[in-house]
């Protein structure tokens, strides 16, 4: 069935420390990868997304990498503020636009 | 362009009750998707909603149920609360024509007690 595991739950990091979390999930057939952030009573926000046709994509402080053949999915949040401090979710979609999410990391940033 | 909004933010209601939220979608989007979030978890998809239509659902009873207007604005309604359907529930708008990014409205925060 369809299902993403997300790991780490928790991950507390200095400021200025790069924060990793990685997502494995199960759907060959997901061609969407979105990782959203949600601070405490928001909605999520999308950081970054990547598609099936790229193995890494970078914004602004983050990097998203995709390995297709183990299914893996990792974002790499550098030199992390105290605003970064949230929950992290990373998802897969496939053609129907539905999303599976992943049960999220709660990233602090210590200052 | 206006962002998703629903309506209400936050909601109590009675075990055995029904519930009626209200979404609307982000000016252009035709899509809407329904999602719950309990506590400490990450969304679950609901069903999505794409012209008018039912356009998928995920693993929730019938008692779950929705619509989807001519302006693309949209209700979840769920019939016969129960203390398990206390959540979050976002619903999100996006664009027709492939795989793009999902815009998620602020949430329901419902109370079943």
């Amino acid at each position: 069935g369809e299902n993403v595991e997300q790991h780490p739950s928790t991950l507390s990091v200095q400021e200025g420390d790069s924060a990793v979390i990685k997502c494995t999930y199960s759907d060959s057939a997901s061609n969407y990868f979105p990782w959203y952030k949600q601070e405490l009573g928001k909605r999520p926000q999308l950081i970054i997304d990547i598609r099936s046709n790229m193995d890494k994509r970078q914004g602004q402080r983050v990097t998203v990498l995709l390995n297709k053949t183990v299914k893996h999915l990792s974002l790499q949040i550098a030199a992390t503020q105290p605003g970064d401090s949230a929950v992290y979710f990373c998802a897969e979609g496939d053609s129907s636009y539905k999303l599976i999410f992943g049960s999220g990391t709660r990233l602090l940033v210590r200052p | 362009e206006t962002g998703v909004t629903q309506s209400p933010t936050h909601l109590i209601k009675t075990r055995g009750q029904q519930v009626t939220l209200r979404c609307s979608s982000q000016s252009g989007h035709n899509t809407v998707s329904w999602y719950q979030q309990a506590l400490g978890q990450g969304p679950q998809f609901i069903f999505q909603y794409y012209r008018e239509e039912e356009n998928g659902r995920g693993n929730f009873p019938p008692r779950f149920s929705g619509l989807q207007f001519p302006n693309y604005s949209s209700e979840l309604n769920v019939n016969a609360l129960e203390l398990d359907d206390s959540a979050l529930y976002l619903c999100a708008s996006s664009l027709e024509g492939g795989i793009t990014e999902a815009f998620f409205g602020q949430g329901t925060r419902l109370t079943v007690v």
